[in-house]
Order: C-alpha cells, then structure tokens, then sequence
C-alpha cells in the first residue's frame, strides 16, 4: 500500500487560501486519492478524491500532476472553523487505508 | 452524502466487561467495513476489515479473540470489545465503503466514533 507523506502541521489566516500538499511516490496504477478532515472526538469527514488532474467539489479542489505521486489540496478562503488535521490517503476500490500523521492546521484570526 | 452512524458515542464500563460498538450506514449498503481505533493526539489505526456474512480480516497485533466483529447485514457491524481493561480505552471508529456507480471510485465514510473508557 502507497505511503503517503504531509506536513506535520501549517499556519494560515483567515481569508487566504491555503494549500497542502501530500506525497505518494509509491501509488499504484489502481489507486485513488482522497482526503478527510478531521475534528477532535470525531470521525473524519470526506472532503474531496480524485485520480488525475484537478477535481473541484463546493469545498475544495485537489491537483494532481500526471505522474500522480504528490497531490495537493487547496481549501479556498479558510476560517476559523476549518482548524483541523486532514489526511491524505491513497488506495483502491473497498481497500483499506493506513492513516498517516496527517496536516495540523491551525487558522488565526 | 453517505451517512455512518455508531452507537454509543460514549461508553464507561468496569474493567472485565465486554462492551458492544454498533456501526450503521444510513443511507447505503455496505459490503465492507473497518473497524479503526484512535489514542489521543494519535492518528488513526486501522484495527480490521468487516466483510459482510463472512470473518473479519485483523490487522497484525490486534487480538481477534479481543475484538470480535460480527458483520451480518449490509448495514451494520459490529464490534465487541471483550473483558475489556483501562488500556483498551481509546476512540473507536467505523467506516464504510461505497460503490460510487458504475465508476471503479470507492469512497470510504467515517461514522463519529465511539469513546470507549474503562475505569
């Protein structure tokens, strides 16, 4: 299974975008990219998978370059309430994924 | 969206007991679940895979004597955690895989957890 790799944390402000990137050299053919968001005491969220190129939902978008191993997760005008750890995983249909430390991201006012 | 629920949210129990986790997908079939527990300021770890009307898969080190997982419909799993001590206290949570259609995407959606605290 691909490992993936992401900053430890990041700092943003409110109302600037805000990119993390994550990398996966060793995806396979077969494997797609998705990422979550998580709170204290809960589950994490789905926010967004892709496999190539750029997918855009009403949250955020995901680029992904042609060669597929990084990938990176823009969060467009951040807020307070986006402070949260978000991961990045790789893996195929009805796989199961290895969570890795993930990105603290921590908004200031 | 997909919606996962679990029950309890949170569970106090006396050392030596056993205590039932139930993980749910509102709104979709299942065939595959997973079973993942969380310490705190850790990330996740993955504990077993639930295949619906056949055994669950452990991940290596996790006591499948311990942790019994039972996945009879498509809609819900399962856990048990038997004679449980205070080191078995941690954040347990269930997802659920997805078929998005006639693409080959699959999405995994986490229910809220379920804290577990054994006095």
């Amino acid at each position: 299974l691909a490992k993936t790799t992401q900053p430890i944390s990041m700092d943003s402000y409110e109302g600037q975008e805000v990119n993390i990137t994550c990398s996966h050299n060793n995806i396979a053919t077969n494997d797609y990219i998705t990422w979550y968001q998580q709170f204290p005491s809960q589950g994490p969220r789905f926010i967004i998978q892709g496999y190539k190129t750029k997918v855009t939902n009403e949250v955020a978008s995901l680029f992904i370059p042609a060669d597929r191993k990084s990938s990176t997760l823009s969060l467009p005008r951040v807020s307070l309430s986006d402070t949260a750890v978000y991961y990045c995983l790789v893996g195929e249909n009805f796989n199961k994924f290895y969570f890795g430390s993930g990105t603290k991201l921590n908004v200031k006012p | 969206g997909a919606v996962v629920s679990q029950h309890p949210s949170r569970v106090i129990c006396k050392s030596g007991t056993s205590v039932k986790i139930e993980c749910r997908s509102l709104d979709f079939q299942a065939t595959t679940m997973f079973w993942y527990r969380q310490f705190p300021k850790q990330s996740l770890m993955l504990m077993a895979t639930s295949n619906e009307g056949s055994k669950a898969t452990y991940e290596q080190g996790v006591e499948k004597d311990k942790f019994l997982i039972n996945h009879a419909s498509l809609t819900l799993s399962t856990l048990t955690v038997t004679s449980a001590h205070p080191e078995d206290s941690s954040f347990y949570i269930c997802s659920a895989s997805t078929l998005a259609g006639s693409s080959s995407t699959d999405t995994q959606y986490f229910g809220p957890g379920t804290r577990l605290t054994v006095l």
